[in-house]
């Protein structure tokens, strides 16, 4: 079965720092990754997926499958960037339709 | 567009009951999926609903049903309330693609 796994539940760092946030998958196929952002009394939102490459508010995020990790990572944290972060997977086949499987997501905090 | 809505935003219900949810898709989105947040559980996936048909549906009790109506609108339905049906749903929409669009959720509370 696949899984999500974040293994850190809370993230501290300092404006101006850089900043990773470890995903790590386990899913035999070919997965989609994603990143979720919810910021405080916001809804669930897309911040990236791996298949579009791109880079949103400075975050980029990098599919290893050898590693079966999609960290995210973003060079100069902003304080703005606090929230709730959650990896999810959907995989191609019949039976997944319509589903993420998400990790228990990180909080992080950034520092002024 | 406008966003995914989800009506109620906040229900109280007491054991044995039943409750209705209700989800309005972004215009255009056939797909709509349902997930259950805990603070235990995390994000955990219910059903998904395409074109009124159900796909897909996650490990949770006979209790736990849903629909999807022509104009892609969904509903899900808890019978039978518990204690530990206490979450926030969080209905999504999304196009053909795998990307999913969250509504605000309902937070439903069982006495």
């Amino acid at each position: 079965a696949q899984r999500v796994t974040q293994p850190e539940k809370l993230l501290s760092v300092f404006k101006g720092a850089p900043v990773e946030l470890k995903c790590n998958y386990s899913y035999s196929g070919s997965p989609e990754l994603f990143w979720y952002v919810q910021y405080s009394r916001q809804r669930l939102q897309l911040l990236l997926r791996h298949i579009s490459r791109e880079s949103i508010k400075g975050f980029t995020a990098d599919l290893n499958k050898g590693e079966t990790s999609f960290h995210l990572k973003k060079p100069f944290a902003q304080e703005e960037d606090s929230a709730m972060y959650y990896c999810a997977l959907s995989y191609a086949g019949g039976t997944s339709y319509g589903k993420l499987t998400f990790g228990q997501g990180t909080i992080l905090t950034v520092h002024p | 567009k406008a966003g995914v809505t989800q009506t109620p935003r906040y229900l109280i219900k007491t054991r044995g009951q039943q409750v209705t949810l209700s989800c309005s898709p972004i215009s255009g989105h056939r797909s709509v999926s349902w997930y259950q947040q805990t603070p235990g559980q995390g994000l955990q996936f219910l059903f998904e609903y395409f074109s009124e048909t159900q796909r897909n549906k996650g490990n949770f009790p006979g209790r736990f049903s849903g629909r999807q109506f022509s104009n892609s609108r969904s509903e899900m339905n808890v019978s039978t309330l518990e204690l530990g049906d206490s979450a926030l749903y969080l209905c999504a929409s999304s196009p053909y693609t795998d990307t999913q669009y969250f509504g605000p959720g309902t937070r439903l509370t069982v006495l």
